[in-house]
C-alpha cells in the first residue's frame, strides 16, 4: 500500500535534549523523501533525500535515507522552544506527488 | 518578492453553498498542488495541475473542482457534494525535481 507512516505521532521533551523522528514508507519505487517543518500554516522545507546513507545537516539538524530498509530519520540535537512544530515527512513519487504521513508533533518544553 | 498567496485565509461556508479558495503564485512554476488537512493529520492530495489546461484528480477529489486557464491561477471549487468540507487547505508549486513552496493556507469552516 502507498503508505508513509511517522511515529512517533507525539513528542514532549526538554530544551537541550536531542530527538530522533522516524518516517518509514511502504513503496520500494520513489524519487525522493522530504521533511517539513509546520508550525502554524504553511509547512517550510527542511531536506530533500534521495541518496541512502548521505546525511543531510543544516545547524541543529540532520537527516538520513535507508532506501534498502525504507526509512528516513531526522535528528534534532539541543532542542530549543522555537523547534516546538509538527514535523511532516512525504515521499515523492515518480510523477512528483508528495505522500504525507500524518506527522510529529513535537513540544519543547523550557 | 516571489511567492504563493492563498485568500482568503478564513472562509465560512454554509451547508449546500459552493465556495472558491484562490491560489496564485508568481514563481512561474509548471505545476501546482492543493492538499487538504484535517486536525491532527498530513495532508492529503486533492488535485493537482502539471501544466496550463490540464490537471488530474488527486487521492480525495469527490466533492471538489479545479480550473487552471493560467499559469499562475489554480482556483479550488469546494461543492456542496463535499459532505465534510471544513478542513485547512493548503496550495503548492512546484518547478522541476524542487521540492514544493506552500501557501500559507485557507481555513474552511461550514456552519
Amino acid at each position: 500500500e502507498d503508505k508513509v507512516v511517522q511515529s512517533p505521532l507525539s513528542l514532549v521533551v526538554h530544551e537541550g535534549d536531542t530527538v530522533t523522528l522516524n518516517c518509514s514508507y511502504e513503496v520500494t519505487n520513489f524519487r525522493s523523501l522530504l521533511w517539513y517543518k509546520q508550525e502554524k500554516k504553511a509547512p517550510t522545507f527542511l531536506f530533500m533525500l534521495t541518496s541512502s546513507g548521505i546525511e543531510k545537516k543544516s545547524g541543529r539538524l540532520s537527516s538520513i535515507l535507508d532506501k534498502k530498509e525504507l526509512f528516513s530519520i531526522l535528528n534534532i540535537t539541543a532542542t530549543q522552544t522555537g523547534d516546538s512544530a509538527v514535523y511532516l515527512c512525504a515521499r515523492m513519487d515518480s510523477s512528483y506527488k508528495l505522500i504525507f504521513g500524518s506527522g510529529t508533533r513535537l513540544l519543547v518544553r523550557p | 518578492d516571489g511567492g504563493i498567496t492563498q485568500s482568503p485565509k478564513y472562509l465560512f461556508r454554509k451547508e449546500g453553498q459552493n465556495v472558491t479558495l484562490s491560489c496564485e503564485q508568481n514563481l512561474n512554476h509548471d505545476a501546482m498542488y492543493w492538499y487538504r488537512q484535517d486536525p491532527g493529520q498530513g495532508l492529503r492530495l486533492i488535485y493537482y495541475s502539471q501544466i496550463v489546461n490540464d490537471f488530474q484528480k488527486g487521492d480525495i477529489a469527490e466533492g471538489y473542482s479545479v480550473s487552471r486557464e493560467k499559469k499562475e491561477s489554480f482556483p479550488l471549487t469546494v461543492t456542496s457534494a463535499q459532505k465534510n468540507p471544513t478542513a485547512f487547505y493548503l496550495c503548492a508549486s512546484r518547478w522541476a525535481e524542487a521540492g514544493y513552496t506552500f501557501g500559507s493556507g485557507t481555513r474552511l469552516t461550514v456552519v
